[in-house]
């Protein structure tokens, strides 16, 4: 159980397009969602918390006009880049906490996350 | 502002051999420790920790918490080269999970 999918595993796009990402909590409902970036060989940095049926909270340094949040159902998030740069080219990585009741709401499980190129 | 230090950075070893990695952390209104393994996309969950004393084990894996000294030792015995991996260590407070900087291990045949 506890399984969390993301879609696509790997997008190449040009500079000025946007991309957007999906993250499926497959078998439970998830109140909350995170987004994490992750450079090569340095630790997940999350970027936003995303709550069913409320705004994302983003993290400090975090532009929320760029990376557009949106958490419609209790198994989905997406994750929009807009407008993307070179210097967007990241791992983009979702995780999602359980209900109360299911798994556990403290621990997060991670979605296989997207490779992201910007050319 | 929370933080979480994963000691060491980086550690080679030989097929057989047991390692510790550790985890400290200092944060405000704690409420549990996560231990990841991270190969080559996302992290996979091993123990959450929630009491101190309490060891977590799964096979070869144990871990456990000391939150009187804030800290979290992660030990895995007779290792294999499928533990190569980055482990990361969070904490949750409140609603976020903060990360160290994981600890890259390396086990050679």
């Amino acid at each position: 159980g506890a399984v969390v999918s993301q879609h696509p595993s790997r997008v190449i796009c040009k500079s000025g397009t946007s991309v957007k990402i999906e993250c499926r909590s497959l078998d439970f409902q998830a109140t909350t969602m995170f987004w994490y970036r992750q450079f090569p060989k340095k630790s997940l940095m999350l970027m936003a918390t995303s709550n069913e049926g409320s705004k994302a909270t983003y993290e400090q340094g975090v532009e929320k006009d760029k990376f557009l949040i949106n958490h419609a159902s209790l198994t989905l998030s997406t994750l929009t880049v807009t407008s993307a740069h070179p210097e967007d080219s990241s791992f983009y990585i979702c995780s999602a906490r359980g209900l109360a009741g299911g798994p556990s709401t403290d621990t997060q499980y991670f979605g296989p996350g997207t490779r992201l190129t910007v050319l | 502002e929370d933080k979480v230090v994963q000691s060491p950075l980086s550690l080679v070893v030989h097929e057989g051999d047991t390692v510790t990695l550790n985890c400290s952390y200092e944060v405000t209104n704690f409420r549990s420790l996560l231990w990841y393994k991270q190969e080559k996309k996302a992290p996979t969950f091993l123990f959450m920790l929630t009491s101190s004393g309490i060891e977590k084990k799964s096979g070869r894996l144990s871990s456990i918490l000391d939150k009187k000294e804030l800290f979290s030792i992660l030990n895995i015995t007779a290792t294999q080269t499928g533990d190569s991996a980055v482990y990361l260590c969070g904490e949750t407070s409140g609603s976020r999970l903060t990360f160290g900087e994981g600890t890259q291990l390396t086990v050679n045949p």
